[in-house]
């Protein structure tokens, strides 16, 4: 059972290069999330989805972009990488709530250098 | 709108001693659940264990146990027996939200087990 998986692990970009980062979840989870994580930082909030075709901003969205056309995929893209979204990026995946006992399930994170 | 503090930056245990882990929160939700994750230096996010908001009794898992203090909205997280392996950053979260769709993380602690 291969859980949350990243794609890719790691990444160099040039300042205005844009890419995508992949997640994919077999768990048959609702929601989707990504976060960025500076060092030393806890994790902040890009966007994050609620089911198939549904997206909405987190708490740090400017410079991404996101879509979710398969209930298992969750994409995240820059379209012009600048020096500030160095980072590391998680992917996480949970069922639908109300309940609020389960937890986020994690990927393990794609390392992004911008140059 | 919801808030995890995690007032302590780093924390020293000697091994095999107990140590507490501190987190307060804020939530207007009737219901929520409270996480702690683990992230070692490898980065990796794990799960350690779960407590809801209508649990009258504290988690535990294994070595890890949950302090939890409803009225002063306090989830501390006590570690037993710590093992040089327990060195990492410690987060704190909460979910919540109308259909739990809401996950807040706190800055986290970074716990160092000396031998």
């Amino acid at each position: 059972n291969a859980g949350v998986t990243q794609t890719p692990k790691f990444r160099v970009l040039k300042t205005g290069q844009s890419m995508t980062l992949l997640c994919a979840q077999d768990m048959n989870h609702e929601y989707m999330y990504w976060y960025r994580q500076d060092p030393g930082m806890g994790l902040r909030l890009i966007h994050y989805s609620v089911g198939e075709g549904t997206t909405a901003k987190g708490e740090v969205p400017d410079g991404y972009n996101v879509s979710r056309l398969k209930k298992q995929n969750f994409l995240l893209g820059l379209e012009s990488a600048a020096p500030s979204q160095t980072s590391v990026y998680f992917c996480a995946s949970t069922f639908e709530g109300p309940s609020n006992n389960q937890p986020q399930h994690f990927g393990d994170g794609t390392r992004l250098s911008i140059l | 709108a919801q808030k995890i503090t995690q007032t302590q930056p780093g924390m020293f245990v000697q091994e095999k001693e107990a140590v507490t882990l501190d987190c307060t929160y804020d939530t207007s939700d009737p219901s929520y659940g409270l996480f702690w994750y683990k992230q070692p230096s490898s980065g990796e996010m794990i799960f350690l264990i779960y407590q809801g908001s209508y649990d009258q009794q504290n988690a535990t898992e294994g070595r890890y146990s949950l302090n939890f203090q409803k009225a002063r909205k306090s989830a501390n997280l006590v570690i037993s027996a710590s093992q040089l392996g327990d060195s990492a950053m410690y987060f704190c979260a909460m979910r919540g939200g109308d259909y739990g769709q809401n996950f807040v993380f706190g800055p986290g602690t970074r716990l160092s087990v000396l031998p």
